[in-house]
């Protein structure tokens, strides 16, 4: 079957600019996380939406919203980019809610200029 | 999820047996012991996950002890494309109102 899909794979945008990564979990699932990870701060937990309702969110600012879609496709948007958001951004999905059931796409690399 | 300690880094020969060990000193009851890999520029993949005693699959061992406040993961071995980056979760989760919350894991280097 199918695995995570995340487009696009790399993106270079520029401070000040926005953006918006996709994400299609596997079919069945309908939890989606996303994570950013950097060198220094290693995996950092976004959020989480399950059935299109936000369940879970981590500690970043506003700038960085989500949303999925009745399909349980998943966006995020990152708004007034800065140098630090440059990343890569990984999306997992899972058929449920236990630890072992996660599945991660290969990731969005963001390079902000 | 329950607050885990890992080594930071290990090094390891081409063949040989690695352990990884894990130190969960508040597990809860209700708490498994889960383990992902990533390598670089990928995402996390799941490879094994245990509640106690011994688990063992096509990639991996996790022994667990019967106090449940440590775990270790064993790679038989090791090649080169073992290298990469190891997770230890330890948590519930069922109730899916806590997130999948990664540390900084062990970076294991196999060496030819």
């Amino acid at each position: 079957k199918a695995g995570v899909t995340q487009t696009p794979r790399y993106l270079i945008k520029t401070r000040g600019q926005q953006v918006t990564l996709s994400c299609s979990p596997i079919s069945g699932h309908r939890s989606v996380s996303w994570y950013q990870q950097t060198p220094g701060q290693g995996l950092q937990f976004l959020f989480e939406y399950f059935s299109e309702t936000q369940r879970n969110k981590g500690n970043f600012p506003g700038r960085f919203s989500g949303r999925q879609f009745s399909n349980s496709r998943s966006e995020m948007n990152v708004s007034t980019l800065e140098l630090g958001d440059s990343a890569l951004y990984l999306c997992a999905s899972s058929w449920g809610t236990g630890l072992n059931g996660y599945t991660f796409g290969s990731g969005t690399r963001l390079t902000v200029v | 999820l329950a607050k885990t300690t890992q080594p930071i880094s290990m090094d390891s020969y081409e063949g040989q047996e690695v352990n990884i060990t894990c130190s969960h000193n508040n597990i809860a009851t209700n708490d498994y012991i889960t383990w992902y890999q990533q390598f670089p520029s990928q995402g996390p993949r799941f490879i094994i996950q245990g509640y106690k005693t011994k688990v063992t699959n096509e990639v991996a061992s996790l022994f667990i002890p019967a106090d449940r406040k440590s775990s270790t993961l064993s790679l038989p071995r090791v090649s080169l494309s073992d290298t990469a980056v190891y997770y230890c979760l330890v948590g519930d989760r069922s109730s899916g109102n806590t997130p999948l919350v990664f540390g900084k894991g062990t970076r294991l280097s196999v060496i030819a």
